[in-house]
């Protein structure tokens, strides 16, 4: 089983569409997850972070990690043609001792394209 | 706002060479990171980089693989003999580490395009 999982789409939606991107993952020891948006030939951006379970908002954008489940999900409210571009979970254990474990572990990423 | 720099940001290279791959990290930031994404597949973990040492790599970050933070603001990779499979975007990473708090995401380069022919 994939560490992470996630479906690569691609995603087509109308302008002002609800996305809704999903993550799932098989290591129980994860406790930070974030959403990060690449555009072509661009490094990673990040979007959006949680600690451990429940919602976080921020604007267009709602993050949710359900750790029961081992599933994260980020929502696109109004979605707008800006918005298209390659959208990666990824998650890292807790830290040990004050010191940052830097490792971050990536899901495929999921291609989404929004139309006007 | 601040940026992570990578240069060059294309480089192309005949296999066996060695190749020096350069960052300027945020000035602030402390923790520094390469990754890689080979065309069409994940971004996938090389190394961290702390106080001077490598805190963790992944079994990618082979001895033909090392970093170095040559001077306060320059951190680089050094592939010492390049293979064709090494082809792929190259990014590096930093973030802040202040005492006790924890880092939760990094700042990205735009990344160095790796072409070995």
């Amino acid at each position: 089983q994939k560490e992470v999982e996630q479906d690569p789409g691609p995603l087509s939606v109308p302008e002002g569409a609800i996305v809704s991107l999903n993550c799932t993952y098989s290591n129980s020891a994860f406790q930070y997850f974030m959403w990060y948006r690449q555009y072509s030939r661009k490094g990673p951006e990040l979007l959006m972070y949680t600690y451990s379970s429940g919602n976080k908002e921020d604007g267009r954008f709602t993050a949710q990690v359900d750790k029961s489940s081992k599933y994260i999900s980020l929502f696109i409210r109004d979605s707008q043609p800006s918005d298209s571009a390659t959208y990666l979970c990824a998650m890292r254990l807790a830290n040990a001792g004050g010191t940052s474990y830097g490792k971050l572990t990536f899901g495929q990423g999921t291609i989404l394209t929004v139309h006007p | 706002e601040p940026e992570v720099t990578q240069t060059p940001s294309h480089q192309v290279t005949q296999m066996g060479q060695e190749v020096i791959l350069r960052c300027v990290p945020i000035s602030n930031h402390l923790y520094f990171y390469w990754y890689r994404q080979i065309l069409g597949q994940k971004v996938e973990f090389l190394v961290s980089f702390y106080n001077n040492e490598i805190s963790e790599k992944s079994e990618i970050f082979d001895d033909q693989f090392s970093v170095e933070r040559p001077d306060g603001s320059n951190f680089t990779l050094k592939i010492r003999s390049t293979k064709l499979e090494d082809s792929a975007m190259y990014f590096c990473a930093s973030s802040e580490v202040a005492g006790g708090k924890f880092s939760y995401g990094y700042t990205f380069g735009s990344g160095t395009r790796l072409t070995v022919v």
